[in-house]
C-alpha cells in the first residue's frame, strides 16, 4: 500500500543528545514537510523540502535539522540546541505539481525528554 | 503571513444531530485553497473536504459540507447526522498554490451518544 510512514511511533530522549526521527514515503511526492504540534497551538511548519537536495526553514526551524539525499526519505533531527522538544511531530509529502492537491500525513512520531 | 483562526477550542453535537466547526483565514490573494483535516484519538490526520477559492459552489462529501465565505474570509465545516466516529480535533488549513499550508489552532469535537 501507499503511504507515509514514520519511526519510532514513542521516542525518549536525555537532555544533551540528538535524535532522529525517520520519515519515508511511497507515494512518489515532490515535497515533504516536517510538522511539530503542541497541545492547543494546531501544527507548527519545521522544515520542508520540495525537491531533493532542497530544504527550506519553515516558522521554528531552529534546534532542528533535515537532510534529503532521497525523494523518498526526509529525515528530521532534534538537536541539543532545541529548548522544549517534547512535542508530536508529523511528517507529511504532498504532490507538488498538482495545484489543487492536500498533504497526506504520516501517523507521527511522539518524542520526549527525559 | 497567511493566518488561520480558529475560534472554537472545543463544540460538542448530540448524535444524530448537525453541528458547525468554524474557521476564519486572513489573505490578500484571490487564489488559494482550503481544508478540512480531522485528527481523531489516533493522531491520524485525515482529510475531510477541500474547496478551491475560486470555485462559488461549497464542497461537499458526504455528511460534510462547507460554507465557503470569500468576501468575509470565512470556511466553516458543517457536519450532519453526527456519529461517534466523528469525535475529534479538527484542523482547517489554507494554502497558496505555491505555498506550503497554515493550520489553525484546531476544535476537538464531542458527540454524545
Amino acid at each position: 500500500d501507499g503511504g507515509i510512514t514514520q519511526s519510532p511511533k514513542y521516542l525518549f530522549r536525555k537532555e544533551g543528545q540528538n535524535v532522529t526521527l525517520s520519515c519515508e514515503q511511497n507515494l512518489n511526492h515532490d515535497a515533504m514537510y516536517w510538522y511539530r504540534q503542541d497541545p492547543g497551538q494546531g501544527l507548527r511548519l519545521i522544515y520542508y523540502s520540495q525537491i531533493v537536495n532542497d530544504f527550506q526553514k519553515g516558522d521554528i526551524a531552529e534546534g532542528y535539522s533535515v537532510s534529503r539525499e532521497k525523494k523518498e526519505s526526509f529525515p528530521l533531527t532534534v538537536t541539543s540546541a532545541q529548548k522544549n522538544p517534547t512535542a508530536f511531530y508529523l511528517c507529511a509529502s504532498m504532490e507538488w505539481t498538482g495545484r489543487y492537491n492536500e498533504q497526506f500525513f504520516g501517523p507521527g512520531t511522539r518524542l520526549t525528554v527525559l | 503571513a497567511q493566518t488561520v483562526t480558529q475560534s472554537q477550542p472545543e463544540m460538542s453535537v448530540q448524535e444524530a444531530e448537525t453541528v458547525t466547526l468554524s474557521c476564519t483565514y486572513d489573505t490578500s490573494e484571490s487564489d488559494y485553497y482550503l481544508f478540512w483535516y480531522k485528527q481523531p484519538p489516533s493522531r491520524q490526520m485525515i482529510l475531510v473536504i477541500r474547496q478551491e477559492a475560486y470555485k462559488q459552489q461549497n464542497a461537499t462529501e458526504n455528511r460534510f459540507s462547507v460554507n465557503f465565505q470569500k468576501a468575509a474570509k470565512s470556511f466553516s465545516l458543517k457536519i450532519s447526522d453526527s456519529q461517534l466516529g466523528d469525535a475529534a480535533m479538527y484542523f482547517c488549513a489554507y494554502r497558496r498554490s505555491s505555498d506550503d499550508m497554515r493550520f489553525g489552532a484546531g476544535t476537538r469535537l464531542t458527540v454524545k451518544p
